[in-house]
Formats: structure tokens, C-alpha cells, sequence
């Protein structure tokens, strides 16, 4: 099974809301997670990341939460936009020593005006 | 502007064809990666390589192969062996680095139909 997973398939949330994104992890050997921001028809683009040795971390409208005593990550879109629209992917260095990375399933997030 | 290239962005093949995926990148990136996302799924890995010359099978490897010729392509073969090739096709390469910083940069995908 996915050793990474989201708890909500989509969100639809009005613009200016702040939009949270849930993302569980089954490895406590992960080191390094990342969200990815995939609009349709296109490949995935970098949003944020956060090692293991943080909580937290903050760019521009985004914060993602590492709990790592429940193996939950979170993302926090602040004052959503129209243009956040796109499905949302969590991935976890699985593997530290081979550098790859395991991705969860994705959680569709609908801004609406 | 350094990037990762794919092409085609669309690509056709009758069963029994095989087919080869074109990846690029010109970010001086030892790791090269190929996906398989299917609609509403996520990413599943098919092969990876971490350098030259070198390549190593991924999640869902059957039907499918790979070369590692030059540092900046990594072509995939989808094989008349691949029972369920209609997919898109995501190609990704990153920096060598093991459990820090090991960010993947995604081309912009093939989307291949077998009719």
C-alpha cells in the first residue's frame, strides 16, 4: 500500500479562506517531505519542503506543519486564490539512501470566486 | 533556463508498438526519474537512475526500459509488453543528494494513448 496518504480527496474552499491540506506518513525513517502543485495536463512544480529536524516552515502564503509523533504533515494555503486550484501532492523521502521519493495520492483542491 | 524538456507532449501507438519517451534536462543533475500517473491517482515510480550508465527498476518496472547514456537524457521504452500503457508520463531528475534537499524537478509530461 502507500506508505504516504491524504485524509481528504478534495477541498473546495471560497477565495480568501485559508485552505489546509492533510498528508499522513507511514515511514519514521523519512527524513525530507515535500508538497507538489500539479495543474492539469502539467507536471508537478515545487511548492515548499521541511526536514525532519523542523516543525515548521514558512514561503510566500505557505506554512507546512511536520508532526512527526503522528507522522502528519500538513500544508496551509494562506488567503486562497483562484490560481491555487490544482491537485496537491505530499511525497516523502522514503529511501534516504537511494534519494527517492514516494508519493501520496493527491488532494484536489477547488477555489471557487 | 536550465529546465527538464519531454517529448512529445502527446503520443499516439497501436498495441503491439513500442514507443520511446524522450527526456531532457539541462540542470547539470545526476538522478533522473520517470512516473506513470493514471486519472485521479498519484505518482508511481517506474525506473530511476542516480548516474550515468547506471539505472535501477521503480514500483511498476514491467513493460518498460531504460538508458543512461549521457548525464542529460533518459529515454523510456514503453514495450508491447506493457499491458496498460494509456498514461501520462512524468520525467524528473534532481541533485545527488541522499535524505537532504533531494527536491525532484518535473518536465511538463507525455500523455501516451494506445488505440
Amino acid at each position: 500500500g502507500e506508505s504516504v496518504g491524504l485524509h481528504l480527496p478534495t477541498l473546495s474552499v471560497q477565495e480568501g479562506d485559508n485552505s489546509i491540506i492533510n498528508c499522513a506518513y507511514s515511514n519514521s525513517a523519512s527524513d525530507y517531505f515535500i508538497w507538489y502543485k500539479q495543474e492539469s495536463g502539467k507536471g508537478p512544480q515545487f511548492i515548499i519542503d521541511i526536514r525532519s529536524n523542523m516543525d515548521k516552515r514558512q514561503g510566500q502564503r505557505v506554512t507546512v506543519l511536520l508532526n512527526k509523533t503522528v507522522k502528519h504533515l500538513s500544508l496551509q494555503i494562506a488567503a486562497t486564490q483562484p490560481g491555487d486550484s490544482a491537485v496537491y501532492f505530499c511525497a516523502e523521502n522514503y529511501e534516504p539512501l537511494e534519494g527517492k521519493l514516494t508519493f501520496g495520492q493527491g488532494t484536489i483542491l477547488t477555489v471557487h470566486p | 533556463d536550465g529546465g527538464i524538456t519531454q517529448s512529445p507532449k502527446y503520443l499516439f501507438r497501436k498495441e503491439g508498438q513500442n514507443v520511446t519517451l524522450s527526456c531532457e534536462q539541462n540542470l547539470n543533475h545526476d538522478a533522473m526519474y520517470w512516473y506513470r500517473q493514471d486519472p485521479g491517482q498519484g505518482l508511481r515510480l517506474i525506473y530511476y537512475s542516480q548516474i550515468v550508465n547506471d539505472f535501477q527498476k521503480g514500483d511498476i518496472a514491467e513493460g518498460y526500459s531504460v538508458s543512461r547514456e549521457k548525464k542529460e537524457s533518459f529515454p523510456l521504452t514503453v514495450t508491447s509488453a506493457q499491458k496498460n500503457p494509456t498514461a501520462f508520463y512524468l520525467c524528473a531528475s534532481s541533485h545527488p543528494g541522499q535524505g537532504w534537499d533531494n527536491e525532484q524537478f518535473f518536465g511538463p509530461g507525455t500523455r501516451l494513448t494506445v488505440l
